[in-house]
């Protein structure tokens, strides 16, 4: 049972949005900043969001991410088949003086 | 583009050791945090270890390899090494050699990742 929490799968068709949501608590999201991954099985998994909604260059603005109090979601808009892939939330939390990652949610486009 | 390029992963019988080590190709690697992230079949990413910049002598171990694991790093080499011991069934999975950017938890380069088996 990872400590911040991800539901384990979200759906969406091309073209539509779908929004990841990240639950944690005040010792990890509500105190640290939240950073998201993207994760095709079998390639490295990739940076999409830092410090809660800041984008590496080279990732497309229909990806975003927004934190309040102890939760963070990963939005993404205009779907694409690309995007079937693993989202991992990630924090620091300062109890437990450890990096987490959240349970990972399994995107089906 | 920094690379990491890790090595010694395979198979393994209970109880057995292996070594894993991710050579940098980057010029800042004795100013940067290195760490092994697992995942074993069907389950989630997960932090093993990471250990801080010469000077500090930080590391980190999760719960499951505390006792067992062992993190180095040779800053001449640019490499970073973990040592494995005392392995189970539960340490299979693919470990990728993780490069921290600025502060944990990001992640600024992964290696491609290398997959360690323990089986009878």
């Amino acid at each position: 049972q990872s400590v911040l929490t991800q539901p384990p799968s979200a759906s969406g068709t091309p073209g539509q949005s779908v929004t990841i949501f990240c639950s944690g608590t005040r010792s990890n999201i509500g105190g640290n900043h939240v950073y998201w991954y993207q994760h095709v099985p079998g390639t490295a998994p990739k940076l999409l969001i830092y410090i809660n909604d800041q984008r590496p260059s080279g990732v497309p603005d229909r990806f975003s991410g927004s934190k309040s109090g102890t939760s963070a979601s990963l939005a993404i808009s205009g779907l694409r088949s690309e995007d079937e892939a693993d989202y991992y939330c990630a924090s620091w939390d300062a109890r437990l003086r450890a990096p987490l990652f959240g349970g990972g949610t399994k995107l089906t486009v | 583009q920094v690379q990491l390029v890790e090595s010694g992963g395979g198979s393994v019988e209970p109880g057995g050791s292996l070594r894993l080590s991710c050579v940098s190709s980057g010029s800042n690697f004795k100013y940067e945090y290195f760490g092994w992230i697992r995942q074993a079949p069907g389950k989630g990413l997960e932090w093993v270890s990471y250990i801080a910049v010469t000077s500090t002598g930080d590391t980190f171990y999760s719960d499951s390899a505390k006792g067992r694991f062992m993190i180095s790093r040779d800053d001449a080499r640019k490499s970073v090494s973990l040592q494995m011991n005392s392995l189970t069934a539960d340490d299979s999975g693919t470990y990728y050699c993780a490069r921290v950017e600025s502060q944990l938890p990001r992640v600024g380069q992964w290696g491609k990742g290398i997959l360690v088996a323990v089986s009878s």
